[in-house]
């Protein structure tokens, strides 16, 4: 069955960090990109980042970079995210996804079931 | 990295067909033939239902098709069924790895 799980969400305060995880499983993981979406509650869908299946190509919304880093371990089947400098607004459920290509360019073919970070003190 | 433009909601009786609009620029919808379509019931993860424009992946109902002209990418539900009330929302490839999605339209079955 293909799958992915998010793990390393929770409350925060501002201005600290946080590392998410997802773990895949199901496909062959190196022949994908993978990106992060993240959804506020009761708002919409907001990409976050994107990885191509060899690191080579990554990129971010301008809502998040400088703070935020993607990053994956083809050996681990696993997606990362590491959140630094957190602020209230970054509070969301966030997604990791299945790319249905090897850059970081398609659609989404594959949802986790997300994992929720909160952003308060 | 501005969103895409979809209307707020529409709504259409079983059986009806309904369109669902996505305006973006000449940078992302215009450019790349890499629409894609969401579908999202409350509580759930996003679906894929539309991929490069106007592609269904496999088990997605042949009711549900996509087009672009222009800037503007739009997805066409025919035969609406009650299970199809949830919100959808486009997605954009836009360039410089970067993605950009519309702000979600709410889909109600009359």
């Amino acid at each position: 069955e293909v799958q992915l799980v998010e793990s390393g969400g929770g409350l925060v305060q501002p201005g600290r960090s946080l590392r998410l995880s997802c773990a895949a499983s199901g496909f062959t993981f190196d022949d994908y990109a993978m990106h992060w979406v993240r959804q506020a509650p009761g708002k919409g869908l907001e990409w976050v980042s994107g990885i191509s299946w060899n690191s080579g190509s990554i990129g971010y919304a301008d809502s998040v970079k400088g703070r935020f880093t993607i990053s994956r371990d083809n050996a681990k089947n696993s997606l990362y995210l590491q959140m630094n400098s957190l602020r209230a607004e970054d509070t969301a459920l966030y997604y990791c996804a299945k790319d249905n290509g090897d850059l970081p360019a398609d659609a989404f073919d594959i949802w986790g079931q997300g994992t929720m970070v909160t952003v308060s003190s | 990295q501005s969103a895409l433009t979809q209307p707020a909601s529409v709504s259409g009786s079983p059986g009806q067909s309904i369109t669902i609009s996505c305006t973006g620029t000449s940078s992302d919808v215009g450019s790349y033939n890499l629409v894609s379509w969401y579908q999202q019931h409350p509580g759930k993860a996003p679906k894929l239902m539309i991929y490069e424009g106007s592609k269904r992946p496999s088990g997605v109902s042949n009711r549900f098709s996509g087009s672009k002209s222009g800037n503007t990418a739009s997805l066409t539900i025919s035969g609406l069924q009650a299970e199809d009330e949830a919100d959808y929302y486009c997605c954009s490839y836009a360039g410089s790895r970067d993605v950009v999605f519309g702000g979600g339209t709410k889909l109600t079955v009359l």
